[in-house]
């Protein structure tokens, strides 16, 4: 099964309210995780990125909160607003091989997010 | 900028029909990516490539193959589609082997 994962599949919020989108991963070697958002007929958005050496990285309206003991990422966001209504995939970087290649991003199945009136 | 830039943006094949479709960024990116996405399921990578004239293997390359003769191109060649090939493909490119900025997407039926 993919190591990444998701605890729900949707999420319904109203508007105004803080949503928390949550993912899970499996790979401790894992340095780098990005969290993409997906709107119906669209290609994945980035949204923000956490490096393995941070608990917590904040943008605009949205933070990234890993816990790394419990191989645990989060996805903030603040005053949830219709727009935000979307698919919602955090993707893990198992880390760099020696040639520096690129390694592959593994991505969950995403969480529906669906923002209420 | 335009970013990335995928077509076609759909298409219908006949099973054993093949077709490219075509992936461009001008961001000067080294590394660039084709996926699909399935219903319910993540992305998952067919192929990548590191800088031009450079291609690999992702997690699903069997019944596909891909060039990078030109940096700002990558291009993504089914030689005899096959039903279980209908699905969403997705092009990403990066500058280093992390932030990956995706392209719109290209639907794929083969009946």
């Amino acid at each position: 099964g993919e190591s990444v994962g998701l605890h729900l599949p949707t999420l319904s919020v109203q508007e105004g309210d803080n949503s928390i989108i949550n993912c899970a991963y499996s790979n401790s070697a894992s340095d780098y995780f990005i969290w993409y958002k997906q709107e119906s007929g669209k290609g994945p958005q980035f949204i923000i990125d956490i490096r393995s050496n941070m608990d917590k990285r904040q943008g605009q309206r949205v933070t990234v909160l890993l816990n790394k003991t419990v191989k645990h990422l989060s996805l903030q966001i603040a005053a949830t607003q219709p727009g935000d209504s979307a698919v919602y995939f955090c993707a893990e970087n198992m880390g760099r091989s020696s040639s520096g290649s690129a390694r592959q991003l593994t991505f969950g199945s995403g969480t529906q997010l669906t923002v209420l009136p | 900028n335009a970013g990335v830039t995928q077509t076609p943006k759909f298409r219908v094949l006949k099973t054993g029909q093949s077709m490219t479709l075509l992936c461009a960024q001008d961001m000067n990116h080294e590394y660039m990516y084709w996926y699909r996405q399935d219903p319910g399921m993540g992305l998952r990578l067919i192929h990548y490539s590191v800088g031009e004239g450079t291609t690999a293997k992702g997690e699903v390359p069997d019944g596909y193959n891909v060039s990078r003769l030109k940096k700002q191109n990558f291009l993504l060649g089914l030689e005899s589609a096959a039903p279980s090939q209908t699905s969403v493909y997705f092009c990403a490119s990066s500058y280093v082997p992390d932030t990956q900025y995706f392209g719109p997407g290209t639907r794929l039926t083969v009946l």
